[in-house]
């Protein structure tokens, strides 16, 4: 079955960091662009970040350039987000997602979504 | 890239035709996905390239456009149709619409 399944998030302070992962499993890993999507409570979807499959292009939204990393790890199936400097307005659910089509540098739509794990920012 | 999407919300009973429209603050090609989201769930892709159908997706669901302008159109809604649909341009980056609320009239 492919899948995706993420973990990290959880209560943080403003202004610390969080690392979140998503392990995928089913598919094969590294033939796939991956992506970060964020969906803040009651509201609507938010593209993140994404990345290649072999990490060669790499794009932030305005909202979190200079804050958030991403990154991929093919050996471990497993794709990442580093998040620094963490805001209120960062609070949300955050999937991740795979591109449907192999071998796309960066964007496609996205056929395969993780379940979330909720980021809340507050002191 | 700006997507706007109308109506926000809609009512609608079992049987009607359904459509909802996304436009882009530029042309895009076809480089649009649809997204169906239920409560609590996470997005599920219904038609990439505009109007690819993705494969286990009801023929009943159809999009149409290209440029700045698009439809999504379910031809006989469903009970199991009634959700949130989302548009996303993947032209320049990726951003999605604001969402249609498609609910039980």
């Amino acid at each position: 079955e492919v899948q995706l399944v993420e973990s990290g998030g959880g209560l943080v302070q403003p202004g610390r960091s969080l690392r979140l992962s998503c392990a995928a499993s089913g598919f094969t890993f590294d033939d796939y662009a991956m992506h970060w999507v964020r969906q803040a409570p009651g509201k609507g979807l938010e593209w993140v970040s994404g990345i290649s499959w072999n990490s060669g292009s790499i794009g932030y939204a305005d909202s979190v350039k200079g804050r958030f990393t991403i990154s991929r790890d093919n050996a471990k199936n497993s794709l990442y987000l580093q998040m620094n400097s963490l805001r209120a307005e960062d609070t949300a659910l955050y999937y991740c997602a795979k591109v449907w089509r192999v071998g796309i540098q960066l964007f496609d739509a996205f056929d395969i979504w993780g379940q979330g794990t909720m980021v809340t920012v507050s002191s | 890239i700006q997507l706007t999407q109308s109506p926000s919300s809609l009512s609608a009973s079992v049987g009607d035709r359904v459509t909802i429209t996304c436009r882009a603050s530029q042309g895009i090609s076809s480089y649009l996905a649809w997204y169906q989201q239920k409560p609590g769930k996470a997005p599920k892709l219904l038609i990439y390239a505009a109007s690819t159908l993705q494969s286990g997706v009801p023929s009943r669901f159809s999009g149409s456009g290209s440029g700045t302008d698009f439809t999504l159109t379910i031809s006989s809604l469903q009970p199991e149709d009634f959700a949130t649909y989302y548009c996303q341009q993947l032209n320049s980056y990726s951003t999605f619409g604001p969402g249609t609320k498609v609910d039980i009239k």
